[in-house]
Parts: C-alpha cells; structure tokens; sequence
C-alpha cells in the first residue's frame, strides 16, 4: 500500500536551533518527494522536491532534504530555525505519472520557542 | 510559476443548498485535477480524480452523487457540494498537475461553513 508517515505529530524547538522533520514512505513505483507547509487558514506552499539526481535537495526558506532510497526516508531540515517557521509540514510522496494524485502524511506541527 | 486559482475562497451557506467551486490552472493545460479535503488540523485527504472530458474518478467512501465534478476544459474543474449538511464543513483544496514538469500546484483553497 502506497503511503506517506511522519512520526512526529508536534515538534518544539527553540528559536535558533537545528530542525529535522522526519518522514518515511512506502510506495511502488519511483517516488517522487515533496514538502509542504501550511500556516493556519491558508493554502500549501511548496518548500522542496525530489524528482531524480542529487539526494540532497534545496529549498526556499532555507530547508532542505535528502532522499535515502534504503531507508525510504525523506526528512526535512533547517540549520537555524525562526519564529516564523511555526506551521504545519506536510511530506507527500507521488508517481510520474500526471493523471496521479499525492499521497500526504498526516503533518507535523512545528512551534518555535524564544 | 505555475498557478492554480480556486473561487470562492471561503463561502457560507445554508444546510440543504448547493455550493460550486471552481478550479482554474491558469498557466499550463491539465487534463488531471485533484480535489482535497483538509478538516481542522488535519491532512489532506483525497476526495477525488477529475478528467477532462470524462467521468471523474472517486476514492473510497466519497459519495459521487453528493460531491459532483466536472471537468469542462483543460483549464477548469468544478466541485459541487450538493444539498450541503454541517459535516460538510471543511477546507477543499484543488490541484493541477503540469504534464510537462510534472509538478503538482495547489490551489489556495476553499473554506466552505454549513450553517
């Protein structure tokens, strides 16, 4: 079956630190990887992809992610955290295929602490 | 970029009425659009496949005859949400995909209250 985990439900970490957004998949085909976030009443805003090539992948917002085949993992990270980073982060996972629909993960929510 | 519109953005109405909202790619011709639903912190979970110029595919449990689409052109899906009940009540969210890229774009949703 085709899906998408993130293990952590609510994540707190102090403004300035180091952030890692864990996220695992399970999918039958070529994955191709994305991450979302979401602040409260608004729509989806896409911070990174994985398509194919380099498994490490920058972003906006100065996120990035790797892609590792053997774990089926694809977590998210940030170096230094800001306040403004306190939303929802979605990891979804799709096919090639155009006419196919992403696969989310039930979010993590990131709060950010002073 | 690549830009997926939704209208209305938020919409109130009465228990019993039907509400459309409409999805638009605007830069790039899909023949695939999605539609979500996203209830208060939750996921997105979704409701159905639709397909220009064919009979839009749904996921299990989503009732067809309650939550009509139409795919009319390459540029424009509609959901309509027929004789709306208060559980209704969620945020639908449409995306298109580029055929060329093959990325996935969002629309920013739409805020539907059954009062």
């Amino acid at each position: 079956a085709q899906s998408v985990t993130q293990p952590d439900i609510h994540i707190t970490v102090s403004e300035g630190a180091s952030l890692e957004l864990r996220c695992n998949y399970s999918y039958g085909a070529t994955p191709y990887l994305f991450w979302y976030v979401q602040s409260p009443g608004q729509g989806l805003q896409l911070l990174l992809k994985y398509f194919s090539g380099d498994t490490l992948v920058q972003g906006i917002k100065g996120f990035e992610a790797e892609f590792k085949r053997s774990q089926s993992s694809f977590n998210l990270r940030k170096p230094s955290v800001h306040w403004s980073d306190a939303a929802e982060y979605f990891c979804a996972v799709g096919a090639r295929q155009a006419g196919t629909a992403l696969i989310f993960g039930k979010g993590t929510t990131l709060s950010v602490s002073s | 970029g690549a830009v997926v519109s939704q209208h209305p953005s938020w919409v109130i109405c009465k228990s019993g009425t039907s509400v459309k909202i409409e999805c638009r790619s605007l830069d790039f011709q899909a023949t695939t659009m999605f539609w979500y639903r996203q209830f208060p912190k939750q996921s997105l979970m979704l409701m159905a496949t639709s397909n220009e110029g064919s009979k839009a595919t749904y996921e299990q449990g989503v009732e067809k005859d309650k939550f009509l689409i139409n795919h009319a052109s390459l540029t424009l899906s509609t959901l309509t949400v027929t004789s709306a009940h208060p559980e209704d009540s969620s945020f639908y969210i449409c995306s298109a995909r580029d055929p060329l890229t093959y990325e996935q774009y969002f629309g920013p949703g739409t805020r539907l209250t059954v009062t």
